[in-house]
């Protein structure tokens, strides 16, 4: 089956830091890749929709300029969250997509950021 | 008013119970229905998808969608420890809106005790 890959799949930052997020599709290539948030014992929000050549696409109330996408290749995006601090500890999640439907999409395993 | 709400749970089964989760959602123009498994510290891995109304059925798990009700249900038959999960129910709108667009329920953790 299609895989997802997130790398790290922790990290621990000091606040003001920036970290760097790898979102890889193993095996097939991507049309598109979504970036998500998880905080404990909440629902997936996501965060923005990103495209293999182009500018990702933010939802409202995501600052652009402290999460920054990167989408080099069909099988690789990146998110860096820039100077970051405590409020951005949380579960961060890629899934990859070749298609419209639910079952053309698969998630990554997550990345857990914690910000001291 | 959330666009989804899930019955928080926590839900705690013995073995080989019948589990129902459910969510309710308010917007009408939701037509695709998902439900994920998302185990602890792991993304969510798709489970089933319906569409409009009506009942779906794989293994041991049933999906109904009930549009009139704005009310969807995921029931696991013969239930497992390896059930033991959080279960996240999802909505989109069209066919041209991407799965990857969907609101998501606030999941509802199952524990399923041998």
């Amino acid at each position: 089956g299609a895989v997802v890959s997130q790398h790290p799949s922790w990290v621990i930052c000091k606040s003001g830091t920036s970290v760097k997020i790898e979102c890889r599709s193993l095996d097939f290539q991507a049309t598109t890749m979504f970036w998500y948030r998880q905080f404990p014992k909440q629902s997936l929000m996501l965060m923005a929709t990103s495209n293999e050549g182009s500018k990702a696409t933010y939802e409202q109330g995501v600052e652009k300029d402290k999460f920054l996408i990167n989408h080099a290749s069909l099988t690789l995006s990146t998110l860096t969250v820039t100077s970051a601090h405590p409020e951005d500890s949380s579960f961060y999640i890629c899934s990859a997509s070749v298609g419209d439907l639910a079952d053309t999409q698969y998630f990554g395993p997550g990345t857990r950021l914690t910000v001291l | 008013q959330k666009e989804v709400e899930q019955d928080p749970g926590p839900l705690s089964v013995p073995e080989g119970a019948i589990v129902s989760l459910n969510c309710t959602y308010s917007n009408s123009a939701f037509q695709y229905f998902m439900w994920y498994r998302q185990y602890s510290r792991k993304g969510p891995e798709l489970l089933m998808y319906t569409y409009s109304s009506g009942n779906k059925e794989d293994g041991r798990f049933t999906a109904q969608v009930d549009k009139s009700s704005k009310y969807i249900s995921l029931f696991i038959r013969d239930s497992q420890p390896s059930d033991s999960a959080t279960y996240l129910c999802a909505m989109s709108g069209s066919l041209n809106t991407n799965a990857g667009k969907s609101t998501f329920g606030d999941g509802t953790t199952l524990t399923v005790k041998p």
